[in-house]
């Protein structure tokens, strides 16, 4: 089955740095990507996604870049605010109907 | 409702007890999700559903879970004789169709602590 991998687990950043998330992915059947941002206490939030028939993406200060030959996709939030700060989980959905599987997860801390 | 609803928010049992967990998708969403996620991990997955029917239960952790859904619409996840390890977050989400490219959204979830 899919073996989705997230780095770093934690990260720190001074805000209006920019922040990078990595992920890798197991299966090359995979082909959509979504990614989650989770503040404490809450559910998580679909920030941006994007499917295996486009290498890159982007939303304001949100950039998600896939690499299909390599299986990894990464999350690029650039000009970080605090209000940034949470833990950010991506996913992969395999074709045929099976469920999302989830990174572990990155905490990501902004720092004022 | 125009998201995910989970209820109860929150849900504070005994041990030896049995919980169940409401779910109410967004309407029209045929895929179901639910995932447990205990403090400062990530999303485990349980089961889904398509339509009424749960095609893969392999992720439940024990026969103490079950899960059920009627009318494309309303799902409830059971635990029988809650353990403390039953103690998380549980999490539903709903999608318009199974994986596919399809985006998936989130409930609040439902805190349950088992003393």
């Amino acid at each position: 089955g899919e073996n989705v991998e997230q780095h770093p687990s934690t990260l720190s950043v001074q805000e209006g740095d920019s922040a990078v998330i990595k992920c890798t992915y197991s299966d090359s059947a995979s082909n959509y990507f979504p990614w989650y941002k989770q503040e404490l206490g809450k559910g998580p939030q679909l920030i941006i996604d994007i499917r295996s028939n486009v290498g890159e993406k982007k939303d304001q200060r949100i950039a998600v870049t896939l690499n299909k030959t390599a299986k990894h996709f990464s999350l690029h939030i650039t000009e970080t605010q605090p209000e940034d700060s949470a833990v950010y989980f991506c996913a992969a959905s395999t074709l045929g109907g099976q469920n999302f599987v989830f990174g572990p997860g990155t905490r990501l801390s902004v720092l004022p | 409702g125009a998201g995910v609803s989970q209820s109860p928010s929150n849900k504070v049992t005994e041990k030896g007890k049995d919980v169940e967990l409401r779910c109410d998708p967004i309407s029209g969403h045929t895929a179901l999700y639910w995932y447990r996620q205990r403090l400062g991990q990530g999303l485990e997955f349980l089961i889904y559903f398509q339509g009424n029917s749960a095609p893969d239960k392999s992720g439940l952790p024990s026969d103490r879970f079950s899960a059920e859904r009627t009318g494309e619409s309303v799902s409830t996840l059971t635990i029988q004789r809650t353990q403390q390890e039953d103690s998380a977050v549980y999490l539903c989400a709903s999608s318009l169709n199974l994986g596919r490219g399809t985006e998936a959204f989130f409930g609040q979830g439902t805190r349950l602590t088992v003393v």
